[in-house]
C-alpha cells in the first residue's frame, strides 16, 4: 500500500535548536517525495522536493530508500519556522500526491 | 499573477443541501486537483483532472461529484451534503513538463465548509 508516515503531530522546540521532521514512506516503486508547508493564514506550498536536492530556508531532506524515510532537517529553527509541515509522495507517472497527516512545528523565542 | 482561486471561501449548509465548490485557475496547467482537509488526517484526494477529458476518482470520492468545464474550471459538487463532510476543501493544480513528472502542486486558498 501506497503511505506517508509522519508520527509527531506537534514538535516544538526553541530557537536555535536543531529540528527534524520525521516521514516515513511505504511504496511500490521509486517514489518522489516532497515536502509542503503550510505557514499561518498562507497558502500550502513546496517547501522542497527530493529529486532537486536543495536547500530551502536552511531546510534540508535526504531520502534513505533502505529506511524509506525522507526526514527534514535544519540545523538552527527559527521563529518563522513555524507551521504545518507536510510530507508527500508521488509516484514516477503520476502527479498525485499522497500526503501525511502532517507535523506542526512550533519554535520558540 | 497567475493564480488559483476558489469560491466560496467560507459555506455553512444544512444535511441534504447540494453544494457547488468553485475553482479557477489562470495558470495555464492542465492539471486540477481536489483535496480535503481534516485535523489529524491531512490532505486527502477527492478527484483529479488530468485534462477537459479525463476525470478520476481519489481515493475519497464517494458522496462527491466534479466536473471540469474547461481548462481552467473544476469544480466540486457535494450531491446531499452530511456532516461528515464538514471540513476544508484545496483546489490544486500542476503543470506536466517533460517525460517525468517531478512537478509541483498549486494550490488554492481553501474553502472551508461546514455541513449542520
Amino acid at each position: 500500500a501506497q503511505r506517508v508516515t509522519q508520527p509527531e503531530k506537534l514538535l516544538s522546540v526553541f530557537k536555535g535548536a536543531p529540528v527534524e521532521l520525521k516521514c516515513n514512506y511505504s511504496y511500490s516503486g521509486s517514489p518522489e517525495l516532497f515536502w509542503y508547508v503550510q505557514y499561518s493564514r498562507q497558502r500550502l506550498q513546496l517547501l522542497l522536493r527530493h529529486i532537486s536536492r536543495e536547500s530551502i530556508k536552511g531546510f534540508t531532506a535526504d531520502l534513505n530508500k533502505g529506511e524509506t524515510s525522507f526526514h527534514l532537517k535544519k540545523p538552527f529553527a527559527q521563529e518563522e519556522d513555524s507551521a504545518m509541515y507536510y510530507c508527500a509522495l508521488s509516484g514516477i507517472s503520476t502527479d498525485k500526491l499522497i500526503f501525511g497527516t502532517g507535523t506542526r512545528l512550533q519554535v520558540f523565542p | 499573477d497567475a493564480d488559483v482561486t476558489q469560491t466560496p471561501r467560507n459555506r455553512i449548509t444544512k444535511t441534504g443541501k447540494r453544494i457547488m465548490l468553485e475553482c479557477s485557475q489562470t495558470k495555464g496547467h492542465d492539471r486540477m486537483y481536489w483535496y480535503r482537509q481534516d485535523p489529524g488526517l491531512g490532505l486527502r484526494l477527492i478527484y483529479y483532472s488530468f485534462d477537459v477529458k479525463d476525470i478520476n476518482k481519489g481515493e475519497i470520492s464517494d458522496g462527491y461529484s466534479v466536473s471540469r468545464q474547461a481548462q481552467a474550471k473544476f469544480s466540486l459538487s457535494l450531491e446531499s451534503a452530511i456532516p461528515n463532510q464538514t471540513a476544508l476543501y484545496f483546489c490544486a493544480t500542476s503543470d506536466r513538463t517533460g517525460a517525468r513528472s517531478y512537478n509541483e502542486q498549486f494550490f488554492g486558498p481553501g474553502t472551508r465548509l461546514t455541513v449542520l
